[in-house]
Order: C-alpha cells, then sequence, then structure tokens
C-alpha cells in the first residue's frame, strides 16, 4: 500500500521564520504535489514535481518555494512566513504513466496543519 | 484561471435518501478524478472517469463524465452514515499536467 508520510502533522511557526515542510513516499512515484487546504477554497495547488530536480508552478506559488533532491522526497519552503499562510498543507504523489503525465490517481499524506504567530 | 465549480457546497440528508455533488467546468476535460475526505483525514482517491459519456458504478455510488467532458456528477443511492465526509473532483485539461480540485461538497447524514 502506498504510504505517503509528511514530517508533522502539527507545526506553529513565527511570522519571518524559514519553514520547511517534508514529505516522504516510499512507492517509487514521479509526481509529487504540494497543496494548501482551507475551508471553503478546496484544495489548491501550489507546487509540483514530475521528476527529481523539477517542479512546476502551481496555482498560488507566491511565497513558497520546492526542492526535490531525491524521487521519493518532496520539500515545501515557506521562505517567510507571514500569517496568511496559516493552512494546512498536503503532500500528495502519484505514478506517472509517461513523462509529465498526471492520469494517475493520487495519495495523499495525512497533512500538516501549520499556524503562523 | 482555469476553474472548476463543485455544487452544492453543503448537503444534509437523512439516512436513506439519495445525495449527489455536481462539478461543471467551461472548458473541456481530460479527465475527472473523483476523492472522499472523511472528517479529521486526507483525500482518499475513489474513481476516474475519462470517456466522454462515461458511467461508473461503485456499490451505491455512480459516478458520471458528461458528453461534452465539462461536467461530472456523483449520485449516492441510500446513503448510510458511513458516507460522511467532503466530496472533491479534481480534473485535468490538454496540456495542463495538473489537476484543478473543485471547492468540495460536505455530506452530512443524519441517522
Amino acid at each position: 500500500d502506498v504510504k505517503v508520510t509528511q514530517s508533522s502533522r502539527y507545526l506553529v511557526k513565527r511570522t519571518g521564520e524559514k519553514v520547511f515542510l517534508e514529505c516522504v513516499q516510499d512507492m517509487d512515484h514521479e509526481n509529487m504535489f504540494w497543496y494548501r487546504q482551507d475551508p471553503g477554497l478546496g484544495l489548491r495547488l501550489i507546487y509540483f514535481s514530475y521528476d527529481v530536480k523539477m517542479k512546476e508552478k502551481g496555482d498560488i506559488p507566491e511565497g513558497y518555494s520546492v526542492s526535490r533532491e531525491k524521487k521519493e522526497r518532496f520539500s515545501l519552503i515557506l521562505e517567510s512566513a507571514s500569517t496568511n499562510q496559516t493552512s494546512m498543507y498536503l503532500c500528495a504523489s502519484s505514478l506517472s504513466s509517461g513523462l509529465g503525465s498526471m492520469d494517475q490517481p493520487q495519495h495523499f499524506g495525512d497533512g500538516t496543519r501549520l499556524s503562523i504567530l | 484561471g482555469q476553474q472548476v465549480m463543485q455544487i452544492p457546497q453543503y448537503q444534509h440528508v437523512q439516512e436513506g435518501e439519495d445525495f449527489t455533488t455536481y462539478c461543471n467546468s467551461s472548458t473541456t476535460l481530460s479527465n475527472i478524478q473523483w476523492y472522499k475526505q472523511r472528517p479529521g483525514g486526507h483525500p482518499v482517491f475513489l474513481i476516474q472517469l475519462v470517456k466522454s459519456g462515461e458511467v461508473k458504478k461503485q456499490k451505491r455510488l455512480t459516478f458520471q463524465f458528461g458528453e461534452a467532458k465539462k461536467n461530472s456528477s456523483l449520485h449516492i443511492t441510500a446513503t448510510q452514515t458511513t458516507d460522511v465526509g467532503t466530496y472533491f473532483c479534481a480534473a485535468t485539461t490538454s496540456g495542463t499536467y495538473k489537476y484543478i480540485f473543485g471547492t468540495g461538497t460536505r455530506l452530512k447524514v443524519l441517522a
């Protein structure tokens, strides 16, 4: 069974801090995603990656960056945390049936609830 | 930007009643996936639809993809308390290589 593990379930940080959210998947999936989930807004894509060292901006990349140095790990970085980045962050991964293809189920981690004070 | 509208936002039903959630797009979709998120949990994949007019069933759940591939629906027959959660659609369009999620429909089932 696919396991997507996010490093923290809950995290509290201060405004201006650099924040790292880590995600690891154990199924050799090519595609990895970072979403944030806010009430009434559903899941919004921040960044995704379809291969090691490859990254693509999603719909709301401002204030975030990502790193994918190894296939199994996808990190989300908040360069200088702000209160409007308080949210639930979800990582997901999926198999690729071809480079950049996104036609396979996404498997989600349990999420990190991040509070910025 | 591209949007996928999902309605209704909330639905309360009595146990045993039917439930339907709809996703609509102004652009033609390549495929659409449906996910269920239980309270306090993470989204879990239910099904994927690819073909125009496609209908798939999973026990009491029926998924449909519109003929024009611009809309989709999830119908639950005779809801049970275990159906409680938020149902999301997620769609891709040709060449975008990313999923756009609907805002979700939160279902409450009253026993």
